[in-house]
């Protein structure tokens, strides 16, 4: 089984800096998807960023990126110029493609973020 | 705005009264799933429906089961709550028609509490 591991449960970073969120996975799979989540208090888990195993480059979403490493079974989250409105909780998922007619997220414990003004 | 809708958002149940949970959503999505979110763990996939068709993960209770009466609606039935049940439930989407690997379109949650 797939699991998914988050060190930090817990960061802070002053706004306008840069804070890297980490994660790491444990798979046999070569073809997979992983993916962070946001999830800002009492509001809904909105997608982040999406990574694709078998593409080599790190995927961007304007002030967020990843450095996904498939060989360490790392994938970390970049955000640059963080915002206020970037508090939450991050989620680092993983998910196999289409086993047994759906997809299966599986999650990390999360990291609660706190930008400080 | 196409979304993923829960009701309601807190719920408060007594120790053993059945209580049922629901989720509505406009995207037209095949797929939905329910999460069980206990405080400081990761979500907890309980079951999915995939179409029409049930599936259960094996370590849900029997105590969990779910209905979806048509793609719009799914919804969570919780015969005998306990003190452990309570928890965060969430509600996701996705659509397979468009392809693997899209992620999932989350509701805003119902948090149950069990007195």
């Amino acid at each position: 089984a797939q699991t998914v591991t988050q060190s930090q449960p817990e960061m802070s970073v002053q706004e306008a800096e840069t804070v890297t969120l980490s994660c790491t996975y444990d798979t046999s799979e070569n073809n997979y998807y992983l993916f962070w989540y946001k999830q800002p208090p009492s509001r809904q888990m909105i997608l982040v960023i999406r990574q694709e195993a078998y593409k080599q480059q790190n995927a961007t979403e304007n002030r967020f990126s990843v450095n996904f490493q498939k060989a360490a079974k790392s994938f970390s989250l970049k955000i640059s110029d963080s915002q206020l409105g970037d508090t939450a909780m991050y989620f680092c998922a993983f998910m196999k493609p289409r086993e047994g007619g759906s997809e299966k997220l599986v999650f990390g414990k999360g990291t609660k973020l706190t930008v400080n003004p | 705005d196409a979304m993923v809708i829960q009701n309601p958002r807190y719920q408060v149940t007594q120790f053993g009264k059945p209580v049922t949970l629901s989720c509505s959503q406009t995207l037209n999505h095949n797929v939905m799933y329910w999460y069980q979110q206990k405080s400081s763990q990761a979500p907890k996939l309980l079951f999915h429906y995939y179409d029409k068709d049930f599936n259960n993960e094996a370590d849900t209770p029997d105590n969990f089961q779910s209905r979806r009466p048509n793609t719009s609606f799914c919804f969570l039935d919780i015969r005998s709550p306990g003190l452990g049940d309570a928890a965060m439930y969430l509600c996701a989407t996705s659509s397979l028609r468009t392809g693997t690997g899209g992620g999932y379109t989350f509701g805003s949650g119902t948090r149950l509490t069990v007195v």
